[in-house]
């Protein structure tokens, strides 16, 4: 099955600095790519998606790549700020499967 | 517009006991349903999927289990709760015809004593 991995584990930066969070999959057939934002005691909320036939894809302040070759994805928030801070989230969406399979998590800590 | 409803917020159940989480699906027909478990400052773990009244796929092995009743409406039980099965309990739902958002319920605490 698909295995998602998500780095780093945990991320400070100051405020407006710019964050990177990276994610690989196995699956050569996933075909859908989406990073979610959960603040503590929330729900995860979607902010952000792409689908394998687009490689870039951008949204105010954060944008998503993908490289379909290696099989990599990364989520880009830039000028940061405190609201920013939460756990983020990637996930891979295999064809044929019903379920998304989500990386375990990056701690995004904005200081002000 | 769709909506997803999950309850209660919050449930502190002692070990041995029962266990009964209900999500409901609003403003959608035959949606892909899901129960997701996170574990404190853990990831999300799939433990089951419904594309479709009375059709269950379960993930992991566990104590419990999961069943779809009505089109809209995912439950979740167990018959007698162990510690380890304390965590923050999510329902999510997808559309069910290659729209591949998924969105989660407000989700549920679950504190097992």
């Amino acid at each position: 099955g698909e295995n998602v991995e998500q780095h780093p584990s945990t991320l400070s930066v100051q405020e407006g600095d710019s964050a990177v969070i990276k994610c690989t999959y196995s699956d050569s057939a996933s075909n859908y790519f989406p990073w979610y934002k959960q603040e503590l005691g929330k729900r995860p909320q979607l902010i952000i998606d792409i689908r394998s036939n687009v490689g870039e894809k951008k949204d105010q302040r954060i944008a998503v790549t993908l490289n379909k070759t290696a099989k990599h994805f990364s989520l880009h928030i830039t000028e940061t700020q405190p609201e920013d801070s939460a756990v983020y989230f990637c996930a891979a969406s295999p064809t044929g499967r019903r379920a998304l399979t989500f990386g375990s998590g990056t701690r995004l800590q904005v200081q002000p | 517009s769709q909506t997803i409803h999950q309850w209660p917020a919050t449930l502190v159940q002692p070990v041995g006991s029962p266990l009964s989480l209900e999500c409901t699906v609003e403003g959608t027909s035959n949606p892909n349903l899901y129960w997701y478990r996170q574990a404190a400052g853990r990831g999300l773990q799939l433990l089951f999927y419904s594309v479709g009244i009375g059709q269950i796929s379960s993930e992991v092995p566990q104590n419990l289990s999961a069943s779809r009743p009505q089109d809209r409406q995912f439950i979740l039980s167990s018959k007698k709760l162990l510690l380890s099965d304390s965590g923050f309990y999510l329902c999510a739902w997808r559309a069910g015809r290659g729209i591949e958002k998924l969105f989660f319920g407000s989700g549920t605490q679950l504190s097992v004593l």
